[in-house]
């Protein structure tokens, strides 16, 4: 299996335009997780889903961030408008159906986003 | 509230030396405990986990981690470091009891490797 799959790796933009950050999970996963670490902040998660269902989006910062789940095999996370304090990195990470593996969290190699 | 606290937010070893790091979970229930690790650069890869059974689990790269109900820790140890080892460790909690999938991660601890 190729892992979780993040595009872009890097992404520099300017204030104001909108970020769209792309996750494929690992197949046969069920949950998917978007997570942002900084260096103040640590990890934080943003939003996680459960077969593509939205469970918990207490961590978006605000509603200038939205993340949709359309299919088992696609998640996106879009910044609209960035600014320059959502410079991150932003990590996508999946589980497994069946518990208590499915607590094993499978990272993705993170967007490095910055925003000028 | 389930809480994660890693008290070491930086540690220097001598290459060779052994290595423990901290971890210290708040849970009400059976923690489900993780560690991962970070190279800069990349993204978190899991290093070893904690479900059930014997309470000192065996991971990848020679690390291991012993689950001590009575004082809720859940160190990390390596008993030779190698310079690869530098990276950031992460520690982490089940939080959803096998349920949910969520996990409280701890802040970190930054692992530097002296030659």
């Amino acid at each position: 299996d190729a892992g979780v799959i993040q595009s872009p790796r890097h992404e520099v933009t300017e204030m104001g335009q909108e970020v769209t950050l792309r996750c494929k999970p690992i197949s046969g996963h069920d949950y998917l997780f978007w997570y942002r670490q900084t260096m103040m902040r640590g990890l934080e998660l943003l939003i996680y889903f459960n077969n593509n269902v939205p469970i918990d989006d207490s961590g978006m910062p605000e509603d200038r961030f939205s993340a949709k789940m359309p299919n088992a095999s696609f998640s996106t996370l879009k910044i609209q408008p960035s600014e320059p304090r959502d410079s991150a990195v932003y990590f996508c990470a999946s589980s497994p159906r069946v518990a208590p593996t499915l607590e094993t969290q499978y990272f993705g190699p993170g967007t490095r986003l910055l925003v000028l | 509230a389930q809480s994660v606290t890693q008290p070491d937010i930086h540690i220097t070893v001598s290459e060779g030396a052994s290595l423990e790091l901290r971890c210290n979970y708040s849970y009400g229930a059976t923690p489900y405990l993780f560690w991962y690790v970070q190279s800069p650069g990349q993204g978190l890869q899991l290093l070893l986990k904690y479900f059930s059974g014997d309470t000192l689990v065996q991971g990848i790269k020679g690390f291991e981690a012993e689950f001590k109900r009575s004082q809720s820790s859940f160190n990390l140890r390596k008993p030779s470091v190698h310079w690869s080892d530098a990276a950031e460790y992460f520690c982490a909690v089940g939080a959803g009891g096998g349920s949910q999938g969520n996990l409280i991660f701890g802040k970190g601890t930054k692992l530097s490797v002296k030659p």
